[in-house]
């Protein structure tokens, strides 16, 4: 079955990075574009980036524009965000999700999401 | 940016109950829209696409309509697992944006 893993969530200061990943099985990871989205704590959800399914094509939201850059390696089957100049408003749990159709990178949905990882920005 | 608006923010119903809920765009969005379903502590559950599909496995006492600027989300004859908070999402352009959410609670 499809399934979605993140990690690389934990505490870290303010001003530092992190990395997080996204371990995808269970679908061919290399024609579908993916997703993060976070959701800070009691709030609601925050769309945060997109890669196409080839690396070609990437968005970012404006609030993490120019900090956050999302990547991934077909090879491993692996999205990442790396997340650069973190501060508390960036405390949240981040989601990976995949998009619902193979080599489209407009106009389709997200269907599966990952359980979610934590990161705390704190001193 | 594509603003998503939902109404009402929170709901309290009964099981057994249907309600519905709207979500309005600030821009025509044609049909690209989905709702999420999130319970406490767990990650959002995609329920409908294209406004009005369904996703695989997701059952028919769940249904979308809508079209343009305006969107409603059906939920019928509601059980005690129907209860949680429910997301809007336009995927018409980048960023997509995601309404504030829809909490239903028990009455």
């Amino acid at each position: 079955q499809v399934q979605l893993v993140e990690s690389g969530g934990g505490v870290v200061q303010p001003g530092r990075s992190l990395r997080l990943s996204c371990a995808a099985s269970g679908f061919t990871f290399s024609s579908y574009g993916m997703h993060w989205v976070r959701q800070a704590p009691g709030k609601g959800l925050e769309w945060v980036a997109v890669i196409s399914y080839d690396g070609s094509n990437k968005y970012y939201a404006d609030s993490v524009k120019g900090r956050f850059t999302i990547s991934r390696d077909n090879s491993k089957n692996t999205l990442y965000l790396q997340m650069n100049s973190l501060g508390s408003e960036d405390t949240a749990v981040y989601y990976c999700a995949k998009k619902d159709t193979a080599m489209v990178f407009y106009y389709c949905a997200l269907d599966v999401w990952g359980q979610g990882t934590t990161v705390t920005v704190s001193s | 940016d594509i603003q998503m608006t939902q109404s009402p923010s929170s709901l309290s119903a009964s099981v057994g109950d249907g309600v519905t809920i709207t979500c309005r765009a600030s821009l025509g969005i044609s049909n690209y829209l989905a709702w999420f379903q999130q319970k406490p502590g767990k990650a959002p559950k995609s329920l409908i696409y294209a406004a009005s599909s369904l996703q695989s496995g997701v059952p028919s006492k769940f249904s979308g309509s809508g079209s343009g600027t305006d969107f409603t989300l059906t939920i019928s004859s509601l059980q005690p697992e129907d209860f949680a908070t429910y997301y809007c999402q336009q995927y018409n352009s980048y960023p997509y944006t995601f309404g504030q959410g829809t909490k239903l609670e028990i009455k």
